[in-house]
């Protein structure tokens, strides 16, 4: 079974600051990793996905994320927070587990993350 | 312009009447699939569907029920709604082909209560 732990509910960071949002996975076989974006009152949206090759993934908005499988992470970061990214992220993952978990993405908890100017 | 779009966006009703929220994507994706979003639970699977007449529990099934007579609709029903079930639900589509590793598109979310 997989799970994904987001530590952290609440992230807060000044204009400019590097944005760190951490997530562990736990998957039994080797997993296709998200992160989504929920801007206020809208649906959630794809900012980046590691599915295999290079672990470096960069997605939409300036963001990237690293997997480690050493460490079961997959965390995202942005070089320089900016006011439009303050949103909730969710790290999700889904895996190939016999056929019995078609397309199910199991979400982290999810962050806040607040942007000071 | 490719979308999910669901109704209504937002549902006051009582315990016990009956609700369907809808869902239609022009995408013509064989996958569907329902989410609830409950705050420090991050987003939970209640149904999904592979293609049309083909659907199957989620994680958290119970006072739902599904239906997918056409490939582009895919209507969440409760039947007898309960206050438990206040919370705010998706619905997401994507390509079967890969669907595994391929981005869900998400519809816009609809905030229910249940009083």
């Amino acid at each position: 079974a997989q799970s994904v732990t987001q530590l952290g509910s609440h992230v807060s960071v000044s204009e400019g600051a590097l944005v760190l949002l951490r997530c562990n996975y736990s998957s039994s076989v080797p997993p296709y990793l998200f992160w989504y974006v929920q801007y206020p009152n809208q649906g959630l949206q794809l900012l980046l996905k590691y599915t295999t090759g290079a672990t470096l993934v960069k997605g939409i908005n300036g963001f990237e994320a690293e997997f480690k499988k050493s460490e079961t992470s997959f965390h995202l970061t942005k070089p320089s927070a900016h006011m439009s990214d303050a949103a909730e992220y969710f790290c999700a993952v889904s895996e190939d587990a016999g056929g019995t978990s078609y397309g199910k993405l199991t979400f982290g908890q999810g962050t806040i993350l607040t942007v000071h100017p | 312009e490719a979308q999910v779009t669901q109704n209504p966006r937002y549902l006051i009703t009582v315990t016990g009447k009956k609700l369907t929220v809808t869902c239609s994507q022009n995408m013509n994706h064989e996958y569907m699939s329902w989410y609830r979003q409950d705050p420090g639970l991050g987003l939970r699977q209640i149904y999904y569907s592979m293609n049309v007449e083909v659907t199957d529990k989620g994680d958290v099934p119970e006072g739902y029920k599904v239906s997918r007579k056409e490939k582009r609709n895919f209507p969440l029903i409760l039947e007898s709604p309960s206050p438990n079930q206040t919370s705010l639900y998706f619905c997401a589509s994507s390509s079967r082909t890969g669907f595994l590793y391929n981005e869900q598109f998400f519809g816009p979310g609809t905030r229910l209560t249940v009083l």
